[in-house]
């Protein structure tokens, strides 16, 4: 079975503060990605990343920035949190091409920001 | 538009009911569907993975995607209040880092 992990379940952080969101993926896959998941907007794609040290913005990477140093691990970072970050963050990652072609998630970090 | 139509719900069904869930789509080139399902304050757990056109059945779960209508469902059958859960659809491109997930419907069992 696909594992991906996420570094902590629950945040809280304050204004300004640097964040950073730690995922784990234990398959190999080429692909990871970070969503932020908010009541009425679904799932917004921020950041994937195909290849160690590549990376692409998503439909909302203001404010974010991410470190891909490892296959198996995926950063997201909040430069200087703010209060419209508050969010429920998503990891994935995907077989490369050839594949599967469908996401495994993480359990999700529920981020607080005051 | 948006590229992907859901049905937000909440959708109530006493325990032993068949459920459908559904989605419609606007793109045509769409080859990769997926159904999640999503516990309260949980990721998404992938439940059911089909390519192109037809049916897929898992135990009580059976994924259809009709692509001439653009339209695909997910049936669960002897529906458990362990179903309660938001169900969210996705669909995607071969080899393609994009996604495209409904809002999600919400479905309650009630015992």
């Amino acid at each position: 079975d696909v594992k991906v992990t996420q570094s902590s379940r629950y945040l809280v952080k304050r204004t300004g503060e640097k964040v950073f969101l730690e995922c784990v993926q234990d398959m190999d896959h080429e692909n990871m990605f970070w969503y932020r998941q908010d009541p009425g907007l679904g799932l917004r794609l921020i950041y994937f990343s195909y290849d160690v040290k590549m990376k692409e913005k998503g439909d909302i990477p203001e404010g974010y920035s991410v470190s891909r140093e490892k296959k198996e691990r995926f950063s997201l970072i909040l430069e200087s949190a703010s209060t419209n970050q508050t969010s429920m963050y998503l990891c994935a990652s995907k077989a490369g091409a050839g594949e599967q072609e469908t996401q495994y998630f993480g359990p999700g970090t529920r981020l607080l920001v005051l | 538009q948006k590229e992907v139509e859901q049905d937000p719900g909440p959708l109530s069904v006493p325990e032993g009911a068949i459920v459908s869930l559904n989605c419609t789509y606007s793109n045509s080139a769409f080859q990769y569907f997926m159904w999640y399902r999503q516990y309260s304050r949980k990721g998404p757990e992938l439940l059911m993975y089909t390519y192109s056109s037809g049916n897929k059945e898992d135990g009580r779960f059976t994924a259809q995607v009709d692509k001439s209508s653009k339209y695909i469902s997910l049936f669960i059958r002897d529906s458990q209040p362990s179903d309660s859960a938001t169900y969210l659809c996705a669909m995607s491109l071969y080899n393609f880092n994009k996604f495209y997930f409904g809002s999600g419907t919400k479905l309650n069992v009630k015992p």
